[in-house]
């Protein structure tokens, strides 16, 4: 049973605009959701993350929404970099002891100059 | 700084043998946790450690086993291997609060390859 769900396995954007990537979740239970990006042959990269008691949270050109009705959030990249071009991960925290972290499966982003 | 060192990086075994992986978290982070990848899905947690004592396992065997030393680096060990247990397999860590919002920092992982 996938608790966390990227839809989309791949997404192109050209060069300046906006990307948006999506995330799905099922369980009313986590508190915490984070972005991840990983690029071939290196450890995922921790972005940004967003607490489950905000709805908004802006670092730079990035920014995550959360919706919690609706159990999904997003990441904005604006503007859109050729260097943006990475995998991107969403993960998110059960609340408790345990610090562990559900992923979804991935966005591969690309971001055409 | 340093980020979160894993050794080796690279790693071929064969199918019944052991393995163990290492792992130093970044400096002042008490908390370590482990992580599976296989290609094409997103890390699949495997233990967490927290000052020395284990506080979290995902759903993996018993063959599976970690522990954390007092420097709180960590070592992931696996038996008897499998054609399956082949995988990036990843460590994090956070700081230094358990319950704190603090992110997760994973470090470039381990390949491991079963023949």
């Amino acid at each position: 049973d996938q608790q966390v769900k990227q839809n989309s396995p791949s997404l192109s954007v050209q060069e300046g605009r906006i990307s948006i990537l999506n995330c799905d979740y099922t369980n009313s239970m986590f508190d915490y959701f984070l972005w991840y990006k990983k690029y071939p042959a290196e450890g995922p990269t921790f972005l940004i993350s967003i607490s489950s008691i905000k709805d908004k949270n802006e670092d730079g050109r990035f920014t995550v929404f959360l919706n919690k009705s609706a159990k999904h959030l997003s990441l904005h990249i604006v503007p859109s970099q050729p260097g943006d071009s990475a995998v991107y991960f969403c993960a998110a925290r059960y609340g408790g002891a345990t610090n562990k972290l559900i992923f979804g499966t991935g966005t591969l982003l690309a971001v055409q100059p | 700084d340093a980020g979160v060192t894993q050794s080796p990086t690279h790693l071929i075994k064969t199918r019944g043998q052991q393995v163990t992986l290492r792992c130093s978290p970044i400096s002042g982070h008490k908390s370590v946790s482990w992580y599976q990848q296989v290609l094409g899905q997103g890390p699949q947690f495997i233990f967490q450690y927290y000052e020395k004592e284990e506080r979290g396992r995902g759903n993996f065997p018993d063959r599976f086993s970690a522990r954390q030393f007092p420097n709180y680096s960590s070592e992931l060990n696996v038996n008897a291997l499998l054609l399956g247990d082949s995988a990036l397999y990843l460590c994090a860590s956070s700081s230094p609060g358990q319950d704190s919002n603090q992110p997760q920092h994973f470090g470039d992982g381990t390949r491991l390859s079963i023949l």
